[in-house]
């Protein structure tokens, strides 16, 4: 069953400091996104992409954040100067046209944490 | 503004009895739903989903309802099993071409043995 990969599945860093995050979504899946979990809430969208350009992102998305997909496989999140609230779990995920139900699919994350 | 919410964020049930977990949702406007499962480190899992101009879909163990006069989603697992134990959360995707989903809070579903 193809799947969305994240790495890597845990990521400390010195808040200030910039992180990427990487993201393997389904190979024939035209849109991605990343959402995030802050411990013990709820998933938050933060953008989505397509076309090789951002569709939608959320207040939370900003300028601090950008994504990219740089080659036919990748796509990435980067997060410029991290601060101690930007400490979550990270979800990639990518869906096909339709969007729906088995076609929206969710990586395991990575979980980020800002020391 | 527009929330997805659950009514409940703990729910213990034995195992073999049915489990009902339920929403509310505030869009109006939503016209598709779906419940995930997330298990510890991982990553929301796809249970079942419905669209607004249904009330009801079953599919294996599990039923979704939705009720759009009260704005209301659950979802019921027949015979909980202990592989059930996990956070479920509904999300809704707004009409038209956004595609990002907006997760309720999740509950807490614990299988006693």
């Amino acid at each position: 069953e193809p799947e969305v990969t994240q790495t890597p599945s845990h990521q400390v860093t010195q808040m200030g400091q910039e992180v990427i995050l990487r993201c393997v979504p389904i190979s024939n899946h035209l849109y991605f996104y990343w959402y995030r979990q802050i411990l013990g809430q709820k998933v938050e969208f933060l953008v989505s992409f397509y076309n090789n350009e951002i569709s939608e992102k959320s207040e939370i998305f900003d300028d601090q954040f950008s994504v990219e997909r740089p080659d036919g496989s990748n796509f990435t999140l980067k997060i410029r100067s991290t601060k101690l609230e930007d400490s979550a779990m990270y979800f990639c995920a990518s869906s096909d046209r339709a969007g729906r139900g088995y076609g929206y699919t969710f990586g395991s994350g990575t979980r980020l944490t800002v020391v | 503004g527009e929330n997805v919410g659950l009514h409940l964020p703990t729910l213990s049930v034995q195992e073999g009895d049915n489990s009902i977990i339920n929403c509310a949702y505030s869009n109006s406007a939503s016209d598709y739903f779906i419940w995930y499962k997330q298990e510890s480190g991982k990553g929301p899992q796809f249970i079942i989903d419905i669209r607004s101009n249904m009330d009801k879909r079953q599919g294996q163990r599990v039923t979704v309802l939705l009720n759009k006069t009260v704005k209301h989603l659950s979802l019921q697992i027949a015979a909980t099993q202990p592989g059930d134990s996990a956070v479920y959360f509904c999300a809704e995707k707004g009409s038209g071409s956004a595609r990002q989903l907006t997760f309720g809070s999740g509950t807490q579903l614990t299988v006693l043995p």
